[in-house]
């Protein structure tokens, strides 16, 4: 029981480079989340995903794209890397039956 | 929306002493309040969660207690240890519609030997 697997778990990005951050959950969980964490921020939502087919912005969306591929699968893209993108990248996933999260191990993106 | 304030930043304990951090939430609807613990390097890991029909309750060395006529919550980490030392974070949620959570800033905690 693998839970929700990320990848990649480190990156180094170029400005202007894109990049798709993979995640994959096995807990037939409905809904996956998007964060990014930076010190003192705490934990932001980028992209959420409350059920397979629909993806809304969460509070720092911009710079971002999302896919729900299918109920296992969510994915973040970046189009076009900017410094400002470097973070820790988290996935998570919850259900409705028990709403706490689990989260992937994270993908931590540097953008030179 | 809903705004979680948590308290304190950083809290530094000798080990075997009590840590105790504290959240406070705007949304009376808020219904659902998880914490999760994040060693170093790590990923949040949830630990305890309480909902409003319940005013505490207990794991072992954690409890969270909850007064929703002040909106706040509080973990509590009694005869800490070093393996303890982590942030934490709270959040509070309401546990319908898209539930989203709202997090607290997090609470470093260091436990010294």
């Amino acid at each position: 029981n693998a839970g929700v697997t990320q990848t990649p778990k480190f990156q180094v990005l170029k400005t202007g480079q894109s990049m798709t951050l993979q995640c994959a959950q096995d807990m037939n969980h409905n809904s996956m989340y998007w964060y990014r964490q930076d010190p003192g921020m705490g934990l932001r939502l980028i992209y959420y995903s409350a059920s397979e087919g629909t993806t809304d912005k969460g509070e720092v969306p911009n710079g971002y794209n999302v896919s729900r591929l299918n109920k296992r699968e969510f994915s973040l893209r970046l189009e076009s890397a900017a410094p400002s993108q470097t973070s820790v990248y988290f996935c998570a996933s919850s259900d409705r039956t028990y709403y706490g999260y689990t989260f992937g191990s994270g993908t931590r993106l540097t953008v030179v | 929306g809903e705004n979680v304030e948590q308290h304190p930043s950083t809290l530094s304990v000798q080990e075997g002493d009590s840590a105790v951090i504290k959240c406070t939430y705007s949304d009376s609807a808020s219904n659902y309040f998880p914490w999760y613990k994040q060693e170093l390097g790590k990923r949040p890991q949830l630990i305890i969660d309480i909902r409003s029909n319940v005013g505490e309750k207990k794991d072992q060395r954690i409890a969270v207690t909850l007064n929703k006529t002040a909106k706040h919550f509080s973990l509590h980490i009694t005869e800490t240890q070093p393996e303890d030392s982590a942030v934490y974070f709270c959040a509070a949620s309401k546990t319908g519609g898209s539930y989203i959570p709202t997090f607290g800033r997090g609470t470093s905690l260091i436990v010294h030997p």
